[in-house]
């Protein structure tokens, strides 16, 4: 059964702090990671797909990074709108996504 | 590009009625459109898959009957909640895919029934 882990659940940062959240998986396959970020009330926005180990994706404060078991999400520097829910998603072979349940990050200014 | 748009924003309804939510792709066709579910603080839990054309694919314990999905073109697929009751409350969002690549969201719809 394909499955997906983010942790922490909840991670609390000062403005500029540098952390990472981690996804872990385990599926029959992998046809792509995603990395959504998701606010409050609102749909989760696409943020990267990473495809194959050893890909690296940059955009702003944001890297994501992909192994054969696990994915990192880097966020350097952080500033409060950054705040939000980080949601990590495999798309396994023939099938649908699997998410798992979320990264809830606050950065405090 | 790839954005998804959805409507209504929020809906409050009363018990016993039907509520349609609409799902647009405004600027790319999209092969599949999904629709999903999500409870607060809780993770997205797919209700069903559809496809331009076709009968939509349900997730196992939705009821097809109490969720009508109709996907009458590639930019559009709507989600009627027949017979709504406070149990249907919930954030409802959708999403569109091209060809098995990335899933683009909407912004979702609340649902209140009273």
């Amino acid at each position: 059964e394909d499955q997906v882990t983010q942790s922490p659940e909840a991670l609390r940062l000062q403005e500029g702090e540098s952390s990472s959240l981690n996804c872990s998986y385990t599926v029959s396959g992998l046809r792509g990671l995603f990395w959504y970020r998701q606010d409050p009330g609102k749909g989760p926005e696409f943020l990267f797909t990473l495809y194959s180990a050893g890909e690296e994706k940059e955009k702003e404060r944001l890297k994501a990074t992909l192994t054969k078991k696990e994915s990192f999400l880097h966020i350097t520097a952080p500033k409060p709108e950054d705040s939000a829910t980080y949601l990590c998603a495999v798309f396994p072979s023939g099938s649908r996504l699997t998410f798992g349940e979320g990264t809830q990050l606050t950065v405090n200014p | 590009g790839a954005v998804v748009s959805q409507h209504p924003s929020r809906v409050i309804c009363k018990s016993g009625t039907s509520v349609k939510i609409e799902c647009r792709s405004l600027d790319f066709q999209a092969t599949t459109m999904f629709w999903y579910r999500q409870f607060p603080k809780q993770s997205l839990m797919l209700m069903a898959t559809s496809n331009e054309g076709s009968k939509a694919t349900y997730e196992q314990g939705v009821e097809k009957d109490k969720f009508l999905i109709n996907h009458a073109s590639l930019t559009l697929s709507t989600l009627t909640v027949t017979s709504a009751h406070p149990e249907d409350s919930s954030f409802y969002i959708c999403s569109a895919q091209v060809l098995q690549e990335t899933q683009y969201f909407g912004p979702g719809t609340r649902l209140l029934v009273l």
